[in-house]
């Protein structure tokens, strides 16, 4: 299995600038996708192929990668960003999620 | 816009078989890949596979030999059989749309999510 590795948790002051990281193997070669998941409710797509962001996503929020490690940073973070965010990505045998992020917003 | 909702029985027994639907709505099953994805309470995601519009699936590995995904097009339905269950399948099922590329994928939309709960 392809295994993602995330920071179990994270925690940004109101208004200010937060990187959450997803590393992996399968990074090097494929697309990473990211999910926003409050609680009780089904994730939200936030970015797709890496970097890019569906309609009604916040500009806030934006994502890169280098080697095998790709990024979701939400610039200016607010009280509604308090959530658990998801990496995704596959590669030839599968399709695998990161281990989830708790982010707290202080 | 396209919507998705699960259905299926909430309690299922150890060693029978789980078995969820996903209905379709908004918008045609067809050109598009239809995923099953699980959360443990209180843990992460796991993707468990896909299907195809025109049959063709993809299962994760760790639950190949017990997985069957089917697609039913003229109901704009696809559905989730998972055998021998055991405590250890006791989890949120979500069925989402899955964009598929040589390099790429993603899932929008979800469904709401159904609690399956494995127990005697």
């Amino acid at each position: 299995s392809s295994e993602l590795t995330q920071d179990p948790a994270v925690s940004v002051a109101l208004g200010q600038t937060v990187r959450i990281t997803c590393q992996g193997d399968s990074l090097r070669g494929y697309y990473a996708s990211w999910y926003q998941q409050k609680p009780g409710q089904a994730p939200v797509l936030v970015i797709y192929s890496t970097i890019n962001r569906p309609s009604g996503i916040p500009d806030r929020f934006s994502g890169s990668s280098s080697g095998n490690t790709a990024s979701l940073t939400i610039t200016g973070a607010q009280a509604e960003d308090e959530a658990d965010y998801y990496c995704n990505s596959r590669d030839s045998s599968g399709n695998w999620f990161g281990g989830g992020t708790k982010l707290t917003v202080l | 816009q396209v919507q998705l909702q699960e259905s299926g029985p909430g309690l299922v027994k150890p060693s029978e078989t789980l078995s969820l639907t996903c209905t379709v709505s908004g918008g045609s099953i067809s050109s598009y890949y239809w995923s099953w994805i699980r959360q443990p309470p209180g843990k992460g995601l796991e993707w468990i596979g896909y299907i195809s519009s025109t049959g063709s699936t993809n299962y994760n590995p760790s639950l190949k030999s017990r997985v069957t995904i089917s697609v039913d097009t003229s109901t704009n339905q696809f559905s989730l059989k998972l055998s021998s269950v055991t405590a250890a399948d006791t989890a949120v099922y979500y069925c989402a749309r899955e964009r598929v590329g040589s390099l790429y994928n993603w899932f929008d939309p979800w469904g709401q999510g159904t609690l399956v709960t494995v127990s005697s």
